[in-house]
């Protein structure tokens, strides 16, 4: 079956630090990945997603590129601010089938202090 | 305002006692979930729907009923409520007509207690 594996957290890091977590995959054939966020007290929102191989999706200063060689869907961004701290749920919808079920990871927690 | 709305929002109740958690989107979408998050496991499907009058398992359906008699609603129905169904619910939508691309939108949680 499908199955997302994430970077353990929890991660803290200060205001205009780097931010990478990683993300990889297993599935059959080439599925959807998606990274959603969930703020304190909220539910999950889409952070963004790529499609095939080599796409990159971009939000709010956040990026993943899609690398079917390495199956993996890193996330990034150059400088984390306060208000990005949430959690981070890698996540994929396998192709074929009719349940467009989101496979996630175990979440990250990320701290972001001042 | 395009959303997906769940209700209550909290619930504490205790073993047994039949509850039900609404669901109701206003976008029109075909596709309809119910997610669990629980710590350490992440979000797990517990029933999803592609239109009305068709529901399906998830991953972790035991003790759980869903129905869709309209498109636009997806309640969570627990007859017997266990301890064990304490936990973070998430409803989810979808247009479910553009294939596995389809962003899904969550509603705001519902935060079940069964004591």
């Amino acid at each position: 079956g499908n199955s997302v594996t994430q970077m353990e957290g929890p991660v803290t890091l200060s205001e205009e630090a780097f931010l990478t977590i990683n993300c990889t995959y297993t599935a059959t054939g080439y599925p959807s990945l998606f990274w959603y966020v969930q703020y304190p007290g909220e539910g999950l929102q889409l952070l963004l997603k790529a499609t095939k191989a080599d796409d990159k999706g971009s939000n709010k200063g956040f990026e993943a590129t899609y690398r079917k060689e390495t199956t993996s869907f890193h996330l990034e961004k150059g400088s984390v601010q306060v208000s990005d701290s949430a959690v981070y749920f890698c996540a994929l919808i396998g192709r074929g089938g009719s349940n467009y079920k989101l496979t996630f990871g175990k979440g990250t927690l990320l701290t972001v202090n001042p | 305002e395009a959303q997906v709305t769940q209700n209550p929002r909290y619930l504490i109740t205790v073993t047994g006692k039949k509850l039900t958690v609404t669901c109701s989107q206003n976008m029109n979408h075909e596709y309809m979930s119910w997610y669990r998050q629980d710590p350490g496991l992440g979000l797990r499907q517990i029933y999803y729907s592609m239109n009305v009058e068709a529901t399906d398992k998830g991953d972790v359906p035991e003790g759980y009923k869903v129905s869709r008699k309209e498109k636009r609603n997806f309640p969570l129905i627990l007859e017997s409520p266990s301890p064990n169904q304490t936990s973070l619910y998430f409803c989810a939508s979808s247009l479910g007509l553009a294939g596995v691309t389809d962003t899904q939108y969550f509603g705001p949680g519902t935060r079940l207690t069964v004591l």
